[in-house]
């Protein structure tokens, strides 16, 4: 059965920095994609960032390009998420999703976790 | 950026009922269509991949159709685990985009 736990959401103040760890399971995880995927309060679903299976090719919406950085251990079977210079409008919870690569849907998503930026 | 609008935002029906729910690109994006269930609290759920592509295990209630812009998602004699928030996302390209999702409500 394939798994994905997230961990890593924190109250943080605006401009501050977190990682978020998403760890997988039951799957061969360094052949498939892994991605980022948001849901503010209130709101609906948003694309962060996607990484390839072996972690050498990233993308990332508009929103977050030269703020957050998607990275991922192998050996570790976890994909991460930093986030740098967080503002009010990336409060979330942030939900880590199994592929994303093009032509390939979020075919299993983690619980999430949840990113509270305020001061 | 392709833009995904998703119609209704908010649906009211009851058990037995049949739905649709509409889904429009803003150019096309052949069949790489997504529809997946969100419920609060729980991990969100691929139903339909392909624009027409049933998961397995999702029941066969469930149906996408479509291509090119124009898809729909339609759940027949809807049942009370069904109540939930249905999104569309096109897999296309990047960036990738959601429809705003429409809330299946009970009547």
């Amino acid at each position: 059965e394939v798994q994905l736990v997230e961990s890593g959401g924190a109250l943080v103040q605006p401009g501050g920095s977190l990682r978020l760890s998403c760890v997988g399971s039951g799957f061969t995880f360094k052949n498939y994609a892994m991605s980022w995927v948001r849901q503010a309060p209130g709101k609906g679903l948003e694309w962060v960032s996607t990484i390839s299976g072996r972690g050498d090719s990233t993308y990332n919406a508009d929103s977050v390009k030269g703020r957050f950085t998607v990275s991922r251990d192998n050996s570790r079977n976890t994909v991460y998420l930093q986030m740098n210079s967080l503002r009010a409008d990336d409060m979330a919870v942030y939900y880590c999703a199994k592929g994303g690569a093009v032509d390939t849907p979020m075919m299993n998503w983690g619980q999430g976790t949840l990113v509270t930026v305020s001061s | 950026d392709i833009q995904m609008t998703q119609s209704p935002s908010t649906l009211s029906a009851s058990v037995g009922d049949r739905v649709t729910i509409t889904c429009r690109a803003s150019q096309s994006i052949s069949s790489w269509l997504a529809w997946y269930q969100l419920k609060p609290g729980k991990a969100p759920k691929l139903l339909i991949y392909k624009a027409s592509s049933l998961i397995y295990g999702v029941p066969s209630r469930f149906s996408g159709s479509g291509s090119g812009t124009e898809f729909t998602l339609t759940i027949n004699s809807l049942q009370p685990d069904d109540f939930a928030t249905y999104y569309c996302q096109h897999y296309n390209s990047y960036p990738y985009t959601f429809g705003q999702g429409t809330k299946l409500e009970i009547k």
